[in-house]
């Protein structure tokens, strides 16, 4: 049950804002967020978990809505950095499921 | 700390062929997750070991399968190599359970003739 996430890609000018949304259609203990740069490995960012306690990047917000199975990544004031391939990905309420991602979201941060 | 480390980096195979990767996880990591990545298809699991045992199975042929050692490193071979099969394969690790930061290594790119 891959995660579906919204949108495929959006481009940005530096300091502008932008939200991706990741949804699942089963119960979900955690969520994940990574930023992948071409050619590297996936970073990364933040852990949502059932309860509402999150772990991660203190320049990046986020939010799960656990009546509704659904993240939001919040990139505010975008900086050139920020630009490469997002992914969420989430776990299932059954105990060491697995964590499975969505296809990603391209962001591109022009100057 | 070091990280999650794989080898071979980079592989060129030919169809038929069988291919072996491996990955060594962060130390104390128990538990080991293996994707493959292609364009437009994201992250896609094939599964995960926990302590010598496949814990979690992703939707591939049983041409991909693996194993983990008692020092928690991994190792993924796929035999009779297909085109399709062409991707980068990321190995990522983890404490133990869900809820978890996974670290991912910096993968192995096949290339399949």
């Amino acid at each position: 049950q891959q995660p579906v996430q919204s949108p495929q890609a959006v481009i940005l000018r530096e300091g502008e804002d932008a939200v991706i949304n990741c949804s699942s259609s089963k119960a979900l203990y955690s969520v994940h967020w990574y930023r992948q740069k071409h050619g590297e490995a996936p970073v990364f960012l933040m852990i949502l978990l059932k309860g509402g306690e999150q772990k991660g990047h203190d320049k990046i917000s986020a939010s799960f809505n656990e009546k509704k199975q659904q993240s939001s990544l919040y990139l505010t004031a975008s900086q050139l950095s920020y630009s490469g391939t997002y992914f969420c990905g989430t776990e299932g309420q059954g105990g060491s499921e697995k964590l499975v991602f969505g296809k990603g979201t391209k962001l591109t941060v022009n100057p | 700390k070091a990280g999650v480390t794989q080898t071979p980096r980079y592989l060129i195979k030919t169809r038929g062929q069988q291919v072996t990767l491996s990955c060594s996880p962060i130390s104390g990591h128990r538990s080991v997750s293996w994707y493959q990545q292609t364009p437009g298809q994201g992250l896609q699991f094939l599964f995960e070991y926990f302590s010598e045992t496949q814990r979690n199975k992703g939707n591939f042929p049983g041409r991909f399968s693996g194993r983990q050692f008692s020092n928690s490193r991994s190792e993924m071979n796929v035999s009779t190599l297909e085109l399709g099969d062409s991707a980068l394969y990321l190995c990522a690790s983890r404490w133990y359970e869900g809820g978890e930061t996974q670290y991912f290594g910096p993968g192995t790119r096949l290339l399949v003739l």
